[in-house]
C-alpha cells in the first residue's frame, strides 16, 4: 500500500501557542487528504477534507479559524492548531486518498499534548 | 441519519475463531471497510467489500450483505498480536467514510 508520513509524531506545547502538523504522501499523488481527531477510547472523528489547491471542507462543529488546513501540493497537507488549549490535546491522524480503490492511507498520527 | 453499529468489546482465545459484526445505515453506499487499530497507533487497512459475498485474505475474511446493511470480519487462528480495535467504516455517496466506534478485541492465552 501507499506510504503516508506525519510529522511530528509527538508534540507538547503550552496553552496559547500554535502547532503545525505535516502530512506527506510519499509514493503517490493524493488528490484528497483527510484530517481526523481521536480522543482516548473513541472512534476517529473527521475534522476536514481537503482537495489539492482548494479550501478545505470542515465538518460541523470544527472551527476553521482554529484548525487551519493547507493542501498546497499533491503530496503535502498541513494542519495548524492555532492558540491551542488543553482540550485540544488529542491524537491527530491524516489520511490520503484519491486512489482508484477509494482506500484511504493513514499516516502514523501525531499525539498533541497542550499544557 | 447515518449510523454504524458494532460491539464495543469481544474476548476470544488464542487459536480460536472470532466474528465481529457491523451493521450500517448511510446515505448511499460505496463500500465497506475494515481497519485494525492497535492502541496509540493509526488504523491500518484490512479489507474493502463493495459486492455481496465473502472476501478471504489469509487469516482474515470479510463478508458483506448490501440488502441487509451488514458486514462481518472473521479472524481465524487468533494470535495474541490480533488484540486490537477493529473499526468498521461505510463509504457514503460522497465517498466519505462513516466510522463505527470500533470493537476492542481481547485475546486470551
Amino acid at each position: 500500500g501507499a506510504v503516508v508520513s506525519q510529522h511530528p509524531s509527538r508534540v507538547i506545547c503550552k496553552s496559547g501557542t500554535s502547532v503545525k502538523i505535516e502530512c506527506r504522501s510519499l509514493d503517490f499523488q493524493a488528490t484528497t487528504m483527510f484530517w481526523y481527531r481521536q480522543f482516548p477510547k473513541q472512534s476517529l472523528m473527521l475534522m476536514a477534507t481537503s482537495n489539492e489547491g482548494s479550501k478545505a471542507t470542515y465538518e460541523q462543529g470544527v472551527e476553521k479559524d482554529k484548525f487551519l488546513i493547507n493542501h498546497a501540493s499533491l503530496t503535502l497537507s498541513t494542519l495548524t492548531v492555532t492558540s491551542a488549549h488543553p482540550e485540544d490535546s488529542s491524537f491527530y491522524i491524516c489520511s490520503a486518498g484519491g486512489g482508484f480503490d477509494y482506500e484511504q492511507y493513514f499516516g502514523p498520527g501525531t499525539r498533541l499534548t497542550v499544557t | 441519519g447515518q449510523n454504524i453499529d458494532q460491539p464495543t468489546e469481544m474476548t476470544a482465545t488464542e487459536g480460536a475463531i472470532v466474528q465481529i459484526n457491523c451493521t450500517y445505515q448511510t446515505s448511499g453506499f460505496n463500500g465497506l471497510f475494515w481497519y485494525q487499530q492497535h492502541a496509540g497507533e493509526a488504523p491500518t487497512f484490512l479489507s474493502y467489500n463493495v459486492l455481496d459475498g465473502l472476501e478471504e485474505k489469509g487469516r482474515f475474511s470479510s463478508f458483506l450483505s448490501r440488502s441487509k446493511g451488514y458486514s462481518y470480519l472473521l479472524l481465524k487462528e487468533l494470535q495474541m498480536k490480533d488484540s486490537a480495535s477493529y473499526l468498521c467504516a461505510s463509504m457514503d455517496s460522497n465517498y466519505q467514510l462513516i466510522w463505527g466506534a470500533g470493537t476492542k478485541l481481547i485475546i486470551k492465552p
